[in-house]
């Protein structure tokens, strides 16, 4: 059983261009988090999705970033015009249900240059 | 609102010795905690949780957990480490009636040496 899976595992943008993250829950899960690790921090939340469906997005700034899942393929994080300060590992993790635990994905490691 | 302090960035032992991983935590309600441990580019991988019942828990790789209420902590222990150990580990928390947004702690660096 393949765990949660994030491509591309390291990103490299120039401020200006925009990202996309992707990220492939657990099969059969269908819940989707979000995280972003700044440097010396702990994994702070961004965004929780169903299939088709938004369910909290406190954490996401308000300009530029943007996430989906659809009903076929991955989840996608799509950041806009990167800065600087988007720097940072950015991590998926999926579970079965609400209020199980989640599974964490290897993460993608954006540099904006 | 809900809160990690992980007060150690770095815990180095001996091969053998026993390891503590200190967290403590601040929510508003009952508290549910988790131990994560990340190997070098991989993801966070689950220890152990507390969710009720007994303070002390056990998991994975031979690691266990106490949860103290009153000092609301929720060290993460392991009697004998292993060099194979040595990763950065997260607590994490989720208050009572949130039941997916976890706050994490910055982590703590174990180095155990042969």
């Amino acid at each position: 059983n393949a765990g949660v899976m994030q491509n591309p595992r390291h990103l490299v943008r120039r401020r200006g261009q925009e990202a996309r993250l992707r990220c492939s829950p657990m099969k059969g899960h269908s819940h989707v988090y979000w995280y972003r690790q700044l440097p010396e921090e702990g994994l702070k939340f961004m965004v929780y999705l169903q299939k088709e469906n938004i369910i909290d997005e406190s954490g996401m700034p308000k300009e530029r970033f943007s996430a989906e899942f659809p009903k076929e393929g991955p989840s996608i994080l799509r950041i806009q015009q990167v800065v600087r300060g988007d720097s940072a590992a950015y991590f998926c993790a999926s579970s079965p249900a609400r209020a199980y635990e989640q599974y964490f994905g290897p993460g993608t490691r954006l540099t904006v240059t | 609102a809900q809160s990690v302090a992980q007060p150690e960035d770095q815990v180095n032992v001996a091969e053998g010795n026993p390891l503590t991983v200190k967290c403590t935590y601040s929510v508003s309600g009952n508290p549910y905690l988790f131990w994560y441990v990340q190997y070098p580019n991989r993801g966070l991988q689950f220890l152990l949780k507390y969710i009720t019942g007994d303070n002390l828990v056990k998991g994975s790789y031979g690691f266990e957990a106490e949860f103290n209420k009153s000092q609301t902590s929720f060290h993460l222990k392991k009697p004998s480490a292993l060099v194979s150990d040595s990763a950065l580990y997260f607590c994490a928390v989720r208050e009572q009636g949130n039941d997916y947004k976890l706050s994490f702690g910055a982590g703590t660096t174990v180095t155990v040496r042969a």
